[in-house]
């Protein structure tokens, strides 16, 4: 069965730190991974994703994820994080082909103090 | 690039009424739309997937009479909260991938049931 698992709920960072946002994934094909981030009462904006080649992929707003097969992670990545960072974010994992749905993590939430 | 947009992005309405919620894809055609439920603080779960021509395909839990899906176009899905009660009251996003490998979403829609 397919799952994802993001084990931080809530992350607190200075502004100007590194962060690292965890993701782990159980899907019975290869999949097509995805990092989403949502303001409060908002929808969904898509940082990044991976589908194939080089496993270390370059987002929007400064955000890179790596996509390592031998641990299931695709962790997300910022080296210095900005105040407007604050917001939840979501993995997701979705199939390659078809018109498969994705299959969310239960998020992060990213607090960011001056 | 693709954009879905959903209308209304906030709703509120007296118990036992129905709600209409669109989604439409502006500038490409999709076949398949997927509807997902986000309660507070919590991750996003799909409810259904909605398929042009044809009936939608309800997750287990989602009781397809009390929402329903039509997805008459290629360009339109509507999800229809009938009889709505308090704890319908919920974030709804729709979803549409646009081809190749890209999933976009709605802007989302705050439901709230008084």
């Amino acid at each position: 069965a397919q799952s994802v698992t993001q084990p931080d709920i809530h992350i607190t960072v200075s502004e100007g730190a590194s962060l690292e946002l965890r993701c782990n994934y159980s899907y019975g094909a290869t999949p097509y991974l995805f990092w989403y981030v949502q303001s409060p009462g908002q929808g969904l904006q898509l940082l990044l994703k991976y589908f194939s080649g080089d496993t270390l992929v370059q987002g929007i707003k400064g955000f890179e994820a790596e996509f390592k097969r031998s641990q299931s992670s695709f962790n997300l990545r910022k080296p210095s994080v900005h105040w407007s960072d604050a917001a939840e974010y979501f993995c997701a994992v979705g199939h390659q082909t078809g018109a498969n749905n994705l299959f969310f993590g239960t998020g992060t939430r990213l607090t960011v103090i001056p | 690039g693709a954009v879905v947009s959903q209308h209304p992005s906030w709703v509120i309405c007296k118990s036992g009424t129905s709600v209409k919620i669109e989604c439409r894809s502006l500038d490409f055609q999709a076949t398949t739309m997927f509807w997902y439920r986000q309660f507070p603080k919590q991750s996003l779960m799909l409810m259904a997937t909605s398929n042009e021509g044809s009936k939608a395909t309800y997750e287990q839990g989602v009781e397809k009479d009390k929402f329903l899906i039509n997805h008459a176009s290629l360009t339109l899905s509507t999800l229809t909260v009938t009889s709505a009660h308090p704890e319908d009251s919920s974030f709804y996003i729709c979803s549409a991938r646009a081809g190749g490998n890209g999933y976009t979403f709605g802007s989302g829609t705050r439901l709230t049931v008084v």
